[in-house]
């Protein structure tokens, strides 16, 4: 198995620019997560869905923020406008539902540089 | 903005030394817990996992250990490696396939 695959690997914009982020969980896999990660406040979750449905969003920081997972291959993390403050890596987890074990596979991280 | 980042604490070992590395959960009805090493570029990667009805785990190397009484998990890594270089850190679920993580430890093994 690849394992969970992240693109870009690193992106740079300016400020106001629209920057989407894409995630291919592993295969079987039925719950997928999206983290950020900073010096400042290290990683935070900023949502999560099982069976392709948002279950928790509380992690979104703002409006600009947006994700979609229209099927169980793909997931996607928007931000819309970008700002400097959003520079950080981006990781994508998946994880399968089983009993007794749930842990999650990180992939390799999207390094967003907002300009 | 804010100029202080995280300041994560340091464990430095000795190579072939035994390691110890802590970590304290929030949430008392956490029932799952995950240690994940972080390399330089990399993502976190699954180290052991535990079940809160247990309180040791043992794998290739590496132990968790549990006390639900003080809310304290911690990884124990036997004869550390180089290569064990990283950033570590706890995760706990409380509910549904919710993560959450700690701030990490950063583990400095001397040659």
């Amino acid at each position: 198995d690849a394992g969970v695959i992240q693109s870009p690997r690193h992106e740079v914009t300016e400020m106001g620019q629209e920057v989407t982020l894409r995630c291919k969980p592993i295969s079987g896999h039925n719950s997928l997560f999206w983290y950020r990660q900073t010096m400042m406040r290290g990683l935070e979750l900023l949502i999560y869905f099982n069976n392709n449905v948002p279950i928790d969003d509380s992690g979104m920081p703002e409006d600009r923020f947006s994700a979609k997972m229209p099927n169980a291959s793909f997931s996607t993390l928007k931000i819309q406008p970008s700002e400097p403050r959003d520079s950080a890596v981006y990781f994508c987890a998946s994880s399968r539902d089983r009993v007794g074990h749930t842990e999650a596979f990180f992939g390799q991280g999207t390094r967003l540089t907002v300009v | 903005g804010e100029s202080v980042g995280l300041h994560l604490p340091t464990l430095s070992v000795q190579e072939g030394d035994n390691s110890i590395i802590n970590c304290a959960y929030s949430n008392s009805a956490s029932d799952y817990f995950i240690w994940y090493k972080q390399e330089s570029g990399k993502g976190p990667q699954f180290i052991i996992d535990i079940r809160s009805n247990m309180d040791k785990r043992q794998g290739q190397r590496v132990t968790v250990l549990l006390n639900k009484t003080v809310k304290h998990l911690s990884l124990q890594i036997a004869a550390t490696q180089p290569g064990d270089s990283a950033v570590y850190f706890c995760a706990e679920k409380s509910s549904g396939d919710k993560l959450t993580f700690g701030t990490g430890t950063r583990l400095a093994v001397r040659p």
